[in-house]
């Protein structure tokens, strides 16, 4: 089963700073989905990264995908507390159409 | 801007009743899913739905489980036989393409 992992888990950080949230998977997919969720809502879209090297950026956020290293990651720039929810990337495989989601990172931002 | 909507999105229901989660994807969408989160755990792929048949389902989704598009515009979830760890909240999502999905806002169901 392909796996997704992200780390930090957890990320409390200061208004102002910069931070990276990494999401990498298990097998070859170059699919990745970045989404936003707040406590108790849906899932909202944030970045869709289609092939190896793409790079998105959407005011202080901003992601890219290695398909070689099976790697992507989620850049915020000084961090505003708008930005605090739960961050999970998905992958889907080459060959299906379900998505497998990462183990979410809740992101705190402290005034 | 079209959506995906759930209904209902909060269910309380008691041990061994079925429920029926009923979702409305947009509207020229072809692809459809059910996907479930246990409250503070990831997002869980359960089904998806394609041509008005099954094309993919997880382990979870076992003989307790079914989906249905009964009119065209409807699609929903029903659980036979609730369980306690049934409770979750329920996404709907569709696409047009097989490479994305639109989520709904979810149903809440909680088996007491």
């Amino acid at each position: 089963e392909l796996k997704v992992e992200q780390n930090p888990l957890f990320l409390s950080m200061q208004e102002g700073k910069n931070y990276t949230i990494y999401c990498n998977y298990s097998t070859t997919s170059d699919r990745l989905y970045w989404y936003r969720q707040d406590p108790g809502k849906s899932l909202e879209s944030l970045f869709v990264l289609l092939s190896n090297g793409a790079v998105k950026q959407e005011g202080r956020l901003m992601a890219s995908l290695d398909t070689k290293a099976r790697l992507s990651t989620l850049h915020i720039t000084a961090a505003v507390h708008d930005l605090s929810a739960t961050y999970f990337c998905a992958v889907v495989t080459n060959t299906g159409n379900q998505f497998y989601f990462g183990t979410g990172t809740s992101l705190t931002v402290i005034p | 801007e079209p959506e995906v909507t759930q209904t209902p999105s909060h269910q309380v229901t008691q041990m061994g009743q079925e429920v029926i989660l009923r979702c409305v994807p947009i509207s020229n969408h072809l692809y459809f899913y059910w996907y479930r989160q246990i409250l503070g755990q990831k997002v869980e792929f359960l089904v998806s739905f394609y041509n008005n048949e099954i094309s993919e389902k997880s382990e979870i989704f076992d003989d307790q489980f079914s989906v249905e598009r009964p009119d065209g515009s409807n699609f929903t979830l029903k659980i036979r036989s609730t369980k306690l760890e049934d409770s979750a909240m329920y996404f709907c999502a569709s696409s047009a393409q097989r490479y994305e999905a639109f989520f709904g806002q979810g149903t809440r169901l909680t088996v007491v």
